[in-house]
């Protein structure tokens, strides 16, 4: 069973520095979702592609986040310039959109911690 | 970030008790979601409500969409030292996009 794939599992990077994270949803789900997570706290939607277009993305996402989909698949989370408040879970989540609104399913996150 | 109210934000009971969390919103939802969350790991989906008024079970889990569309409750009968972890409800609405909005997680602690 492939699930949602996410790496790295843990990042570790110094204030400044630039990083990237790769989510690789379930192969027919064609809607996929950035999220981020803080200690205590629900995930927060950050940004949703359907296919290759990005349709929306939330005003958590600052100008040093971009997300990007190439080619419909797999997705891209970079943030330049990394802060201390950066420091989260960054959860993708994939669904496939039919007539029926299918439900998110999550990959297991990578862990961003900024010393 | 928006969230939605969830309540309790954590609760500790004995095993083989039931347990009964809920979700409300000032918002009206399409779908309400329910998911667990191990540490380390991502939510894992429970169950999933498509109507207001649908009650679902999976298992030992029961979970109603409320007939106002803004509350969701889950229940679990007989819980087992497996069923700790943080509970997260999830609502979907439409703003030109699909978005979900998830509750701020009840803690569950399962005593043996």
């Amino acid at each position: 069973d492939t699930g949602v794939s996410q790496d790295p599992r843990h990042k570790i990077t110094k204030r400044g520095q630039n990083v990237t994270f790769r989510c690789d949803p379930i192969s027919e789900h064609n809607r996929l979702y950035w999220y981020r997570q803080t200690l205590g706290q629900g995930p927060e939607f950050l940004t949703y592609f359907q296919n290759e277009a990005q349709l929306e993305k939330s005003r958590l996402l600052s100008d040093r986040f971009s997300a990007e989909r190439p080619k419909g698949s797999f997705s891209t989370l970079e943030i330049q310039r990394t802060e201390q408040g950066d420091s989260a879970m960054y959860l993708c989540a994939s669904s496939l959109a039919s007539h029926l609104d299918q439900p998110q399913h999550f990959g297991d996150g990578t862990r961003l911690s900024i010393l | 970030g928006q969230q939605l109210n969830q309540s309790p934000q954590s609760m500790f009971i004995q095993e083989g008790e039931d347990v009964s969390m809920n979700c409300t919103s000032s918002s009206i939802f399409n779908t309400w979601l329910w998911y667990k969350q191990d540490p380390g790991e991502g939510p894992v989906l429970l169950i999933a409500l498509y109507k207001a008024g649908e009650l679902t079970s999976n298992g030992r889990l029961t979970a109603q969409f409320g007939i106002t569309r803004k509350d969701s409750f889950l229940n679990i009968s007989a819980s087992i030292p497996s069923d700790v972890g943080i509970y997260f409800c999830a609502g979907q609405i439409w703003s030109g996009t699909y978005k979900y909005i998830f509750g701020t997680g009840t803690r569950l602690k399962v005593l043996a």
